[in-house]
């Protein structure tokens, strides 16, 4: 059965760094493309951005050149790295694995539960 | 950039009742649409991909239809199970959500 399980959230000051991680297991995470998608305390989903499978990376412009995705494949883990950190960061993290529709879209099709970052002074 | 709505945003209804949340897009987006329900405390759970596809192990009392710019969730014959936070979502080359539809008891 697969898994995506976040860790690694916390409570940080502004101006602070925080790397938050996603373990996989029960698929062949080594092809898996995998998402980092947001959720603020107030309700709203906001997609991060993606790794595909060999690293390639993609990520919503707001949050393009703050935030940084990276995979290690021997470890099954997907990590975040989390720079330059605003009280509006605050929110749920979760992790999402792509799949792909009939026409080779891919898709968010499994989640894990996520973590919490807090940032606050 | 391709912005979703959605509405009602919050839907207030009866077990048994037929609930239907309509979602747009501010241009064309195909079928390249997914639902999700959500309840508090948890991860979003992928009910409908492709605009009308259902997910494995999803009720069929749960439909999705449309293309292009406009698409509905329908219930057909709302659940206990069933309330909870509704979200559309566009992917294709990036992904953006609707800002969600709560569906609690009347």
């Amino acid at each position: 059965e697969a898994q995506l399980v976040e860790s690694g959230g916390g409570l940080v000051k502004p101006g602070e760094s925080l790397r938050i991680s996603c373990a996989g297991s029960g698929f062949t995470f080594s092809l898996a493309w995998l998402s980092w998608v947001r959720q603020s305390p107030g309700g709203g989903l906001e997609w991060i951005g993606r790794i595909e499978s060999g690293g390639t990376t993609d990520y919503a412009a707001p949050l393009k050149g703050r935030f940084t995705i990276s995979r290690d494949d021997s470890e099954n883990t997907m990590y975040l790295h989390l720079n330059s950190l605003k009280t509006e960061d605050t929110g749920v993290y979760y992790c999402a694995w792509y799949y792909y529709d009939s026409s080779g879209y891919p898709y968010l099709g499994f989640w894990g539960q996520g973590t919490l970052v807090t940032v606050s002074s | 950039d391709i912005q979703m709505t959605q509405s009602p945003s919050t839907l207030s209804v009866s077990v048994g009742d037929r609930v239907t949340i309509t979602c747009r897009a501010s241009q064309s987006i195909s079928t390249w649409l997914a639902w999700y329900q959500q309840k508090p405390g948890k991860a979003p759970k992928l009910l409908i991909y492709k605009a009308s596809s259902l997910t494995s192990g999803v009720p069929s009392r749960f439909s999705g239809s449309g293309s292009g710019t406009e698409f509905t969730l329908t219930i057909s014959g709302l659940q206990p199970d069933d309330f909870a936070t509704y979200y559309c979502q566009h992917y294709s080359t990036s992904i953006t959500f609707g800002p969600g539809t709560k569906v609690d008891v009347k």
